[in-house]
């Protein structure tokens, strides 16, 4: 069984803030890393497919790098919003990238 | 463009029951994987299936089963369930000839008691 960790497992920021997370992976066998944004009682929503050791990818305030030599990868989030508000996923993907092995999560909570 | 829809949203058996859980994946997806997500952890593959057949399989017993009909829905069957089987249950699909993420349904909930 792959292990994926999430850090920290749950986050409070104040309005404004800028904050990030971390997913640490195995550096072996990588085929992807997968973020998703998951608020309560909906789907999950793809955020991010990283690939390359290196990537960097930037949607609006949210923004992820990736380290696969090493086995991490950060999710930024700048100047947080209510909104943002909602449990952050990530999923590394080996081999066939058929298969995903998801962390447990880093539940973010942005305080007007 | 609707997305990935499970049925039912909520769902509640008691033990030794059987259950089918229904997936109708995004439109142009022909890959249909299950997942279950347990309180207070990540989602855990179950496996996945492409052209009717299961393709991969993750560390579940044979009481779980699955089928995908030629129109790439799918339906995931517990037999015999436990109290542990009480979870989350996501259907994601993707197209296998694409090299975009999966996108994931809201879910079902079951709860065995």
């Amino acid at each position: 069984i792959l292990n994926v960790e999430q850090s920290p497992q749950s986050l409070h920021v104040q309005e404004g803030d800028s904050t990030n997370f971390t997913c640490s992976f195995p550096s072996s066998n990588f085929y992807a890393l997968h973020w998703y944004r998951w608020e309560t009682a909906k789907s999950p929503e793809a955020l991010f497919v990283m690939t390359l050791n290196g990537d960097e990818k930037k949607k609006g305030r949210i923004s992820a790098t990736l380290n696969t030599k090493e086995g991490y990868s950060y999710l930024y989030i700048k100047g947080s919003q209510p909104e943002d508000s909602a449990t952050y996923l990530c999923a590394f993907a080996s081999d066939t990238g058929n298969q995903f092995y998801f962390g447990t999560g880093t539940s973010l909570t942005v305080i007007p | 463009d609707a997305g990935v829809t499970q049925s039912p949203t909520h769902l509640i058996k008691t033990r030794g029951q059987q259950v089918t859980l229904r997936c109708s994946p995004k439109s142009g997806h022909d890959t249909v994987s299950w997942y279950q997500q347990a309180l207070g952890q990540g989602p855990q593959f179950i496996f996945q299936y492409y052209e009717e057949e299961e393709r991969q399989r993750g560390n579940f017993p044979d009481r779980f089963s699955g089928h995908q009909f030629p129109n790439y829905s799918s339906e995931l069957n517990v037999n015999a369930l436990l109290l542990g089987d009480s979870a989350l249950y996501l259907c994601a699909s993707r197209s296998a000839v694409s090299t975009d993420t999966q996108y994931f349904g809201p879910g079902t909930r079951l709860t065995v008691l």
